[in-house]
């Protein structure tokens, strides 16, 4: 069965520098979500789109953006990066309101 | 603030035996709750959800449990193989049938390690 995808699987980026991470939904799937997951913690939930629109909005700073397109892929756009942005990027989806959420293999960004 | 805990940051369980992972959480406001188990350089994977209407859901080897009133959830799998072996989350989701769209609120994880 098709899974989510993300790319790239990693990213090293020097401080200052932008960085652009992609994610693919399972298909028929219309809600994404970003989530950010720092060594040793758990996975901490940054933004959520519905039909490609913003849903929810979580600890995601401002340098952070993120959209989703026609054909529901996401991406999300980091600016200004810092060292503590260093982090597993996971992006999931989901079927309109279905509480479960199916979750991609992430993207490692370090950020030097 | 940790709004869902997982106190047992690891647990060893023999093959064959039953693995009791537990799960508090401090907002009564969560009513959906979701269990996950996540591979190194992997993604999470859903494995089990409940909802705060129930007390029990079962699946296969596994069953969550969910006692409201003391805000504590547990997952059992039974009977536990090396396969298992995984880190195990926790998640819960506030006012799930509300204007939230499922975001997800996780515990620290606990590392599940069954032997042969």
């Amino acid at each position: 069965a098709a899974g989510v995808i993300q790319s790239p699987r990693h990213l090293i980026k020097e401080k200052r520098e932008t960085a652009t991470l992609k994610c693919y939904p399972i298909p028929r799937h219309d809600t994404v979500y970003w989530y950010q997951q720092g060594p040793g913690q758990d996975p901490q939930f940054l933004i959520s789109f519905y039909e490609k629109m913003q849903s929810d909005k979580g600890s995601i700073p401002d340098r952070f953006s993120a959209q989703q397109f026609s054909d529901y892929h996401s991406e999300l756009n980091m600016s200004s990066l810092e060292l503590g942005d260093s982090a597993l990027y996971f992006c999931a989806s989901s079927f309109g309101r279905s509480y479960e959420q199916y979750f991609g293999p992430g993207t490692r960004l370090t950020v030097t | 603030d940790q709004q869902v805990k997982q106190n047992s940051p690891s647990l060893s369980v023999q093959e064959g035996r039953i693995s009791i992972l537990n799960c508090d959480y401090t907002n009564s406001m969560f009513d959906y709750f979701l269990w996950y188990k996540k591979y190194p350089a992997e993604g999470p994977t859903f494995l089990i959800s409940i909802s705060s209407i129930k007390d029990k859901n079962e699946d296969g080897r596994f069953t969550v449990f969910l006692n409201k009133s003391a805000k504590h959830l547990s997952l059992h799998i039974v009977p536990s193989q090396p396969g298992d072996s995984a880190v195990y989350f926790c998640a819960a989701i506030l006012n799930a049938g509300g204007t939230s769209y499922g975001k997800l609120t996780f515990g620290q994880g606990t590392i599940l390690t069954v032997h042969p």
